[in-house]
């Protein structure tokens, strides 16, 4: 069945520094591919997706990228702003319409 | 205001004492979900339906039942709870099948003393 990595599992970076965070995926079939954020005490929230018949999608600050041949994708973060600190996960779908989650990267943003 | 809600938002139990978690969309959603979240474990998957009626295990479903009678409801019990399923729980329901946008619940604090 599908896996997924997430790395890293935390990441510091000052206030308008870049951030990235990678997840790998195993099916090859796979082809949707959401990024949630989860602010302190909060629920998770959807930020971004991306489909398999693209290879980078951008929001504002925020874009992911999809490599199919190696099967990764990676959350790109611009600009770093305080309110961006918070855990995000990756995930990608299973055979059975279902989604997997990575273990989530708990970034912090230095004023 | 389309949502997810749950409740209780926090319980605090003794081991054995079954408790139900409830979990309501208001959104027409097929898809619905169970996930705990527990500290460098992520969010994994207890119990999921894609319909009425239809009910899947998840990825750590022991100790956990789910129903769906009707597409709005989707409640987890727990019929004899241990300090091993103190967690923080989200409910979560989609469009239909899980590659649409999932909305979460607020989230049940469980402590199981």
């Amino acid at each position: 069945g599908e896996n997924v990595e997430q790395h890293p599992s935390t990441l510091s970076v000052q206030e308008g520094d870049s951030a990235v965070i990678k997840c790998t995926y195993s099916d090859s079939a796979s082809n949707y591919f959401p990024w949630y954020k989860q602010e302190l005490g909060k629920r998770p929230q959807l930020i971004i997706d991306i489909r398999s018949n693209v290879g980078e999608k951008k929001d504002q600050r925020i874009a992911v990228t999809l490599n199919k041949t190696a099967k990764h994708f990676s959350l790109h973060i611009t600009e770093t702003q305080p309110e961006d600190s918070a855990v995000y996960f990756c995930a990608a779908p299973r055979e059975e319409g279902n989604l997997i989650f990575g273990k989530g990267t708990k970034l912090s943003v230095k004023p | 205001e389309a949502q997810v809600t749950q409740n209780p938002r926090y319980l605090i139990t003794v081991t054995g004492k079954k408790l139900t978690v409830t979990c309501s969309q208001n959104m027409n959603h097929e898809y619905m979900s169970w996930y705990r979240q527990d500290p460098g474990l992520g969010l994994r998957q207890i119990y999921y339906s894609m319909n009425v009626e239809v009910t899947d295990k998840g990825d750590v479903p022991e100790g956990y039942k789910v129903s769906r009678k009707e597409k709005r409801n989707f409640p987890l019990i727990l019929e004899s709870p241990s300090p091993n399923q103190t967690s923080l729980y989200f409910c979560a329901s989609s469009l239909w099948v899980a590659t649409n946008e999932q909305f979460f619940g607020p989230g049940t604090r469980l402590t199981v003393l």
